[in-house]
């Protein structure tokens, strides 16, 4: 079955602290990794897409890694500001029709 | 980037009535979107698969004559809360996708409330 889980649930950091948000996948065969943004009451804004041929794509402050071997990706902020806090979701992307979201990381940062 | 444009933002309705949500795909045509679910503090749930011409795929648990779901062109998919209950009351979003295996683009999403 696949499935994709994310660590931690939760995180509060006082602003300006580097941070890491994890995402883990079981089935490997991933084609791409993709993650997104959502602010209470909002859709998903995309971040960053990781082609499964690719091990890290930077957008700003923003790093996001791939290691498809080990089944994880993590979600790097640098300098975190209050406007960071959000939910941060993963989706692993497979071929066809089929991707799977992780439960997402509720991220608060503290002025 | 590409851009998906969900209507309305926030619809009230009376128990008993039908609503209709809109996803529209502007910067490309999309054969295929994705509907979405949202309780709150909780992840997306998929509702269905809504193919451009054909039936849309329910997911297991999804009623399909509850949720209709039309998609009549390349760049619009619709969904159909119909006989609303205040237990359908929910986040409802869209989405699509460039190719079988491309990048996820979302619509802003829809608060219904049903009373």
């Amino acid at each position: 079955k696949q499935e994709v889980t994310q660590i931690p649930a939760a995180l509060s950091v006082p602003e300006g602290e580097n941070l890491v948000l994890n995402c883990s996948f079981t089935d490997s065969a991933i084609y791409n990794l993709q993650w997104f943004r959502q602010d209470p009451g909002k859709g998903l804004t995309s971040l960053l897409l990781i082609q499964s041929s690719q091990r890290e794509q930077t957008s700003g402050r923003l790093n996001a890694s791939l290691d498809k071997s080990s089944g994880r990706s993590t979600l790097y902020i640098a300098a975190s500001q209050p406007g960071d806090s959000a939910t941060y979701l993963c989706a692993a992307i497979y071929y066809g029709q089929n991707f799977v979201f992780g439960p997402g990381t509720r991220l608060s940062v503290l002025p | 980037g590409a851009v998906v444009s969900q209507h309305p933002s926030r619809v009230i309705c009376k128990s008993g009535t039908s609503v209709k949500i809109e996803c529209r795909s502007l910067d490309f045509q999309a054969t295929t979107m994705f509907w979405y679910r949202q309780f709150p503090k909780q992840s997306l749930m998929l509702m269905a698969t809504s193919n451009e011409g054909s039936k849309a795929t329910y997911e297991q648990g999804v009623e399909k004559d509850k949720f209709l779901i039309n998609h009549a062109s390349l760049t619009l998919s619709t969904l159909t809360v119909t006989s609303a209950h205040p237990e359908d009351s929910s986040f409802y979003i869209c989405s699509t996708r460039k190719g079988q295996a491309g990048e996820l683009f979302f619509g802003e999403g829809s608060r219904l409330t049903v009373l």
